[in-house]
């Protein structure tokens, strides 16, 4: 019964280094999505995903590349890392909605990644 | 399009004291609401929902109304409890597309013995 799972819990970049965060769920949700947490402003939609093979631009997508190849997989790329991207990213799953504001989404989220940035 | 507002904490008690956290939302029509608890070192998960007006969502002795007069939906508990500490986020569904929820600053609650 794992759920949504997240790889590395913590990590230390420099400036420029590039990294993946990697996302599986083994609930067999259509909908992916990674948001970052920062003190003061909540969680912040990065980029998400309707299904395998596709993904769209959240709220703060800048920085940042991801890739579903796979359903149960959604990863985060950090192509040039930046002091400004040290959060913690969580990813979350859900099902597809079932029409109507009774079938609105409720989000399973990972336990999140630490990233730092120097 | 649509926000939500939480006040800020954070928010201290003593145990078996009477939580109230507040939250108003902006939204176009009457979306589902949500309240998210983070306990320390984990991922967000749902407390409870109220998915039209005048609904009470409830859970773990938390409850929240939806009150569209107000457009508020406050989260509320009678009598806290130390393992209540956490960080609690209102959220609701964005304007253009159901499935991305929109959530609020966060408040941290800290309950003493």
């Amino acid at each position: 019964n794992a759920g949504v799972t997240q790889t590395p819990k913590f990590r230390v970049l420099k400036t420029g280094q590039s990294m993946t965060l990697l996302c599986a769920q083994d609930m067999n949700h259509e909908y992916m999505y990674w948001y970052r947490q920062d003190p003061g402003m909540g969680l912040r939609l990065i980029h998400y995903s309707v299904g395998e093979g596709t993904t769209a631009k959240g709220e703060v997508p800048d920085g940042y590349n991801v890739s579903r190849l796979k359903k149960q997989n959604f990863l985060l790329g950090l192509e040039s890392a930046a002091p400004s991207q040290t959060s913690v990213y969580f990813c979350a799953s859900s099902s597809r909605v079932r029409g109507g504001s009774s079938g609105a989404n409720v989000l399973t989220f990972g336990a999140g990644s630490r990233l730092t940035v120097l | 399009g649509n926000s939500v507002t939480q006040m800020e904490g954070p928010v201290t008690l003593s145990e078996e004291a009477f939580l109230t956290i507040n939250c108003t939302y902006t939204a176009t029509g009457y979306p589902s609401l949500f309240w998210y608890v983070q306990y320390p070192g984990e991922g967000l998960q749902l407390l409870l929902k109220a998915t039209k007006a005048d609904d009470k969502g409830s859970n773990k002795g938390f409850e929240a109304t939806y009150r569209k007069e107000t457009t508020s939906f406050h989260l509320e508990k009678g009598s806290v409890q130390v393992s209540d500490s956490a960080v609690y986020f209102c959220a609701l569904p964005g304007m253009d597309s159901s499935y991305k929820l929109i959530f609020g600053s966060g408040t941290r609650l800290l309950v003493r013995p």
